[in-house]
């Protein structure tokens, strides 16, 4: 079985600007969980989407926004970007089940802010 | 909300020696505490979890314990090789509705 993919893996991308990440869970998960990753602040949980709505949020402001399509794939936004944004976006799905709460990561997308 | 801690942030073994990882977690109601390993450029790798309702969980050269009365969890791996050169992050699902909190990871080194 294929695991969670992300598209782009890499993105480069200016001050003020917006950019859209993708990710496609693991055949049959319907959750989508996103995080960033940065070297000072960790692994941060940003959203966690679940039959195209949003379950659960972290703690960041409203220029990062979500959504989870149909066939559960998904996709993240920034708006706004700013320098600190600069980080490994990390998707991860879960399979489905009452109680189930593994979640397996893609690759991420590596995003820097210029 | 929950926040967990982790110990060492570095920690170097000689190769077939073992290692230990800890993490304190801070929300009692936290009922779920997976392991990651993450390798350079890649995403994090499950490769152990435990349940508030289990003290201790094996799988081959791995093995995770869960006190729940003193709040902590520590990772086991015994018979280091080189391939488990890597970082390892542990993780808390709070009863709250949030996802999964992260420890700030354990670099580990292993020694030839």
């Amino acid at each position: 079985k294929a695991g969670v993919t992300q598209t782009p893996r890499y993105l480069i991308k200016t001050r003020g600007q917006q950019v859209t990440l993708s990710c496609s869970p693991i055949s049959g998960h319907r959750s989508v969980s996103w995080y960033q990753q940065t070297p000072g602040q960790g692994l941060q949980f940003l959203f966690e989407y679940f039959s195209e709505t949003q379950r659960n949020k972290g703690n960041f402001p409203g220029r990062f926004s979500g959504r989870q399509f149909s066939n559960s794939r998904s996709e993240m936004n920034v708006s706004t970007l700013e320098l600190g944004d600069s980080a490994l976006y990390l998707c991860a799905s879960s399979p489905p089940g009452q109680g189930t709460h593994e979640q397996y990561f893609g690759p991420g997308t590596r995003l820097t802010v210029t | 909300g929950e926040n967990v801690e982790q110990h060492p942030s570095t920690l170097s073994v000689q190769e077939g020696d073992s290692a230990v990882i800890k993490c304190t977690y801070s929300d009692s109601a936290s009922n779920y505490f997976p392991w990651y390993k993450q390798e350079l450029g890649k995403g994090p790798q499950l490769i152990i979890d435990i349940r508030s309702n289990v003290g201790e969980k094996k799988d081959q050269r791995i093995a995770v314990t869960l006190n729940k009365t003193a709040k902590h969890f520590s990772l086991h791996i015994t018979e280091t090789q080189p391939e488990d050169s890597a970082v390892y992050f542990c993780a808390a699902k709070g009863g709250g509705a949030d996802g999964l909190t992260f420890g700030k990871g354990t670099h580990l080194i292993i020694q030839p």
